[in-house]
């Protein structure tokens, strides 16, 4: 398999609920983000991490917990979300940061919180 | 703080039309711009990337050009298809915080909202 790839499609998750999104890439990239894309609004980043060490928060609720065990896999850990969290969370990598080289997306987690 | 604003929201044409997508940023301290396509429900797929120092970048139909200065990009689309129905992004890299030493941190994509177009048969 290759690219970057994303699990589950998609997730309804009550607001007591704790889930936790999976992301793994196949391209051997060393940085790998978390982004939010809300209706009507722009893509968000949320979190990036080069070479497993978090080099950015932008500004997150603690509800939102990453995870970067090894450059391949990046997790989102979530819990007490509110149902405005209800988003498309698209991971990204890209070879390094900040030279500016293209992300690679994957298809994106559709959350709902109820 | 950056900003990118894509214009039109949305588009409809009909098959075998050229078009043209407007994309400005406000901070013209870029260090690339991309052009991105997403399709219904999925991820994002890079179309063509702008280095600054760059004015233009062509791949098959879509030629996007890019004028620092203005704070402007345009993606050409020639002879437009149904194919080529998506949301269309566009996107800046630039230091998230331009006032720090360029240590290798705090640099970030910044996206537009997109332009929906549809192209009917």
């Amino acid at each position: 398999e290759t690219g970057v790839t994303q699990t589950p499609r998609h997730l309804v998750m009550g607001m007591t609920n704790k889930k936790s999104l999976k992301c793994e890439q196949h391209l051997g990239h060393n940085a790998m983000y978390w982004y939010k894309q809300s209706a009507k609004k722009p893509l968000e980043l949320m979190f990036v991490y080069n070479f497993k060490e978090q080099t950015e928060n932008n500004s997150v609720p603690s509800r939102f917990s990453p995870e970067c065990p090894n450059s391949s896999h990046l997790f989102l850990h979530l819990h007490t979300l509110q149902p405005e969290d209800s988003a498309l969370y698209l991971c990204a990598s890209s070879q390094g940061t900040p030279s500016g080289e293209t992300q690679y997306f994957g298809p994106g987690t559709r959350l709902l919180v109820l | 703080k950056q900003e990118v604003t894509q214009i039109p929201a949305a588009l409809s044409v009909p098959e075998g039309e050229n078009l043209v997508l407007n994309c400005s940023f406000t901070d013209s301290a870029i260090y690339n711009l991309q052009w991105f396509r997403q399709d219904p429900g999925k991820g994002l797929t890079s179309l063509l990337l702008i280095q600054s120092s760059q004015r233009e970048q062509t791949s098959g139909r879509l030629n996007a050009s890019l004028d620092k200065s203005s704070g402007r990009s345009t993606l050409y689309i020639a002879a437009s298809q149904p194919g080529d129905s998506a949301t269309y992004l566009c996107a800046v890299f630039a230091a998230a915080l331009p006032w720090l030493n360029s240590g290798g941190s705090n640099y970030k994509l910044t996206f537009g909202k997109g332009t929906l177009l549809t192209v009917n048969p």
